[in-house]
This record gives structure tokens, sequence and C-alpha cells, in this order.
């Protein structure tokens, strides 16, 4: 079974100070991670997706299939950063595009 | 391009009433998911389309829910009878999918659906 575990439903810090969600997965397979942003009043939006292996906003994600995780991580948090972020995972098995998402961190950065 | 359109944004009905929510994906995408959020479950899969044909269905709560997609610019989601516990956020999204690496989904606004 896919599964997806966000293990804080909320994160706080302040401007300026390293954030890190965590994500962990469950898969048997090789599976394809992303991370979705909603900032307020706008739409669920893709941030990063592991293999393109790239910084957004200067969010990167590292997938760790030993410790099936995706945490994604930013060095220097931005008060504009504060929003709700959802790690998803889609199994390869029989081609299936289906998204499994995790149950969301809200990240507040204070000023 | 308007991206995923949902109507209506805003829904509030009574307990037993037929509720029908409708998106309008974005066009030359070949797949339309159905998604329901609620503080207690998150983001959950409701149904998705590939080509107008329900690929997924798997996460449709029970035989209160259908969805249709006649064609590929239209599709529906239909609670009847409606319960209060149907309360929550319904998302549309829809991406282009020719096999792996998957493609970005785009969501729509979201429909928020009260039910007394």
């Amino acid at each position: 079974a896919q599964r997806v575990t966000q293990p804080e439903k909320l994160l706080s810090v302040f401007k300026g100070a390293p954030v890190e969600l965590k994500c962990n997965y469950s898969y048997s397979g090789s599976p394809e991670l992303f991370w979705y942003v909603q900032y307020s009043r706008q739409r669920l939006q893709l941030l990063l997706r592991h293999i393109s292996r790239e910084s957004i906003k200067g969010f990167t994600a590292d997938l760790n299939k030993g410790e099936t995780s995706f945490h994604l991580k930013k060095p220097f948090a931005q008060e504009e950063d504060s929003a709700m972020y959802y790690c998803a995972l889609s199994g390869q098995k029989g081609g299936s595009e289906k998204l499994v998402f995790g149950k969301g961190t809200k990240l507040t950065v204070n000023p | 391009d308007a991206g995923v359109i949902q109507s209506p944004r805003h829904e509030v009905t009574e307990m037993g009433q037929e509720v029908t929510l409708r998106c309008k994906p974005i066009s030359g995408h070949n797949s339309l998911f159905w998604y329901r959020q609620t503080m207690m479950r998150g983001l959950e899969l409701l149904i998705y389309f590939n080509n107008n044909v329900p690929i997924d269905d798997s996460g449709m709560p029970e035989d209160r829910f259908s969805a249709k997609m006649p064609n590929a610019s239209f599709s529906t989601l239909k609670i009847q009878p409606s319960e209060p516990r149907d309360s929550a956020v319904y998302f549309c999204a829809s991406s282009f999918f020719a096999g792996p690496p998957r493609d970005e989904q785009f969501f729509g606004p979201g429909t928020r659906l009260t039910v007394l």
C-alpha cells in the first residue's frame, strides 16, 4: 500500500531560520515524490519533484530511499513561504498516475 | 488559459438533497482527478479519469457518490443523497499523462460544500 506521512501538522519558524518539513513514505517499488504548496487564497500547485533535482524558491528535497523520506528544506525561511505544504507519492506500478497525499504541514514564518 | 474551472465555488445544501459539482479541465489535458479535502483526512483522491474513462474509483466513499466525464472538457461529481459528513472542499485537477514521469497536476480553486 502507498502511504505518505507528514508528522507535523503545524510548523512555526522565524524569518531567516532554516526550515525542514518532514515527509516519510511507504511504497514497495520506486516512487515518484512531489511537494505541492497552497498559499493563502491560491490554488494548490506543484513546488518541486524529486526527479527534477532542482531548487525552487530556495527549497530543495532529496529522496532518501534508505530512510524512505523526502524532506523539504530551505536554509533561510521568508515570510512569503508561509503556506500549506503537501508531500505526495506516485507509484510506478501499472503506469498509474494516481497521487497519494500526506495530510499536510502548515508552515508559518514569523517576522 | 483560465486553468481548471470549478463550479459552484460554494454550495450550502440540506441533508438529503442532491449536489452536483462541475469541473472543466485545462484544454489538451487527458487526465482528470477529483479530490476531497477535510481537516481529519487531508486530501483524498476520490476518482480519476484518463481519456474520459474512469481508471480508479477506489476512493469513492460509497454509492451515494458518482462521477461522470461525458467528454474531454467536462466532468461532474454528484452526491445523492447528501449527508452532513460530506461537508468538505472538493478539488478537481487535470494533467497530461503520456507515461512516466508523471506531469504536474493542475488544481482548480475548489468547491466548498456544506451540508446542513
